[in-house]
């Protein structure tokens, strides 16, 4: 079936320093790669997504890059600081079928 | 604030019992996603709907079941719990599906509802 594999499961870095968490996907009908954060105790939040027909997508200190060919993804967070400490979560789905599914998660830890 | 409501935010009940969780989406969303957390583990998806019709199952149990409503509000029942079923229970929506291929199902979480069975 289908599957989303993420690592690490767990980062520390110290603050300034950049993030990289990576995802594989199995269903090769996969279009749509978005990625939450979630922080102790609160909802998921979708902090960026990219589309299929991206390579790479940038948002300030975040970017993903997408290789459609390996089927793999990967969230970059540059320049950490201790409030992006959360759980992130990478997750895949296909707009012609309904369901998303999210990777097991990475905690990341930023040390001031 | 997502939008999406989500009741109670926390129920506390013993094994065997049975409790129905309840989940208003945004104004205009018609899908609905349930997902399952365990402490510390990653959102496992259970099942969605889309304008009342149930659209994608995943791992949820025989002993749970979903239903959205003609209003779009849903609710997922629990039966027979076990302590295994404690956990924080999130309901998402989503923009409807158009056909050719988007919108692409972004989700917006509500708070959860944190299920204590003892």
């Amino acid at each position: 079936g289908e599957n989303v594999e993420q690592h690490p499961s767990t980062l520390s870095v110290q603050e300034g320093d950049s993030a990289v968490i990576k995802c594989t996907y199995s269903d090769s009908a996969s279009n749509y790669f978005p990625w939450y954060k979630q922080e102790l105790g609160k909802r998921p939040q979708l902090i960026i997504d990219i589309r299929s027909n991206v390579g790479e997508k940038k948002d300030q200190r975040i970017a993903v890059t997408l290789n459609k060919t390996a089927k793999h993804f990967s969230l970059h967070i540059t320049e950490t600081q201790p409030e992006d400490s959360a759980v992130y979560f990478c997750a895949a789905s296909f707009t012609g079928g309904f369901k998303t599914i999210f990777g097991a998660g990475t905690r990341l830890f930023v040390k001031a | 604030d997502s939008g999406v409501t989500q009741t109670p935010k926390h129920l506390i009940t013993a094994t065997g019992q049975r409790v129905t969780l309840r989940c208003s989406p945004r104004s205009g969303d018609l899908s609905v996603y349930w997902y399952q957390q365990s402490l510390d583990q990653g959102l496992q998806f259970l099942i969605q709907y889309y304008n009342g019709e149930e659209r994608a199952k995943g791992n949820i149990l025989e002993r749970f079941s979903a239903q959205q409503f003609p209003d779009l509000h849903s609710e997922l029942n629990l039966s027979s719990l076990e302590l295994g079923d404690s956990a924080l229970y999130f309901c998402a929506s989503s923009e409807n599906l158009r056909s050719g291929g988007g919108p692409y199902n972004e989700q917006f979480f509500g708070p959860g509802t944190r299920l204590t069975v003892l």
